[in-house]
């Protein structure tokens, strides 16, 4: 089935690093990626929304330049949280979407796990 | 804007009883999908069950299958059997035909006791 590989899967920086996050399709183009974010205990969080060759979507909230996302090619998008701070530290997690893959709508990455010190 | 709510934050299970997660949503579109996700502690995504909102038949796979009323908006999920290797947070999930990205409840966490 279609693979997504998100790097690094663990990240511990101090606070004032810039973090960047990959998330690769292996085996299929992606079209579109999500960035999602997950406090502990809750939901996923829509971040935005990137389409391969155009400018990111961001959700209401969410800080563009706070959070940099490049899809620069049809298998790989990142997400640089620039100038972490503590209040950063979350799970993020990408996911791709790809033409007429099997009846997944997405398929996700295994996330990464940002801690800021 | 479409909403999931999920009513049960956390839910209890005996090991080979049968639980149901429940799961509304609200939306003016008439053709949609809902999903049921499952994220271990791992939290890795993984897709339990899909429900596409034109047809009238339950999806069922394996152990789980879903209860869809969609003049209720209502998508309910059944595990049947329940196994220790169950308990998860389970995550209610829309996508509109027209859409791209997923809309989330706020999930149930399942535990599931021996």
């Amino acid at each position: 089935g279609a693979v997504v590989s998100q790097h690094p899967s663990r990240v511990i920086c101090k606070s004032g690093t810039s973090v960047k996050i990959e998330c690769r399709s292996l085996d299929f183009q992606a079209t579109t990626m999500f960035w999602y974010r997950q406090f502990p205990k809750q939901s996923l969080m829509l971040m935005a929304t990137s389409n391969e060759g155009s400018k990111a979507t961001y959700e209401q909230g969410v800080e563009k330049d706070k959070f940099l996302i490049n899809h620069a090619s049809l298998t790989l998008s990142t997400l640089t949280v620039t100038s972490a701070h503590p209040e950063d530290s979350s799970f993020y997690i990408c996911s791709a979407r790809g033409g007429g893959l099997d009846n997944q709508p997405q398929h996700f990455g295994d996330g990464t796990r940002l801690s800021i010190l | 804007a479409q909403t999931v709510t999920q009513s049960q934050p956390e839910m209890s299970v005996q090991e080979a009883e049968t639980v149901t997660l429940s799961c509304t949503y609200d939306t003016s579109e008439s053709d949609y999908y809902l999903f049921w996700y499952k994220q271990p502690p791992s939290r890795q995504m993984i897709l339990v069950i899909r429900q596409e909102a034109y047809k009238q038949q339950n999806a069922t796979e394996n152990r789980f299958s879903v209860n869809f009323q969609k003049a209720a908006k209502s998508f309910s999920l059944k595990i049947s059997d329940s196994q220790l290797g169950d308990a998860a947070m389970y995550f209610c999930a829309y996508l509109a035909n027209s859409g791209y990205a997923l809309n989330f409840g706020k999930g149930t966490s399942l535990l599931v006791t021996p």
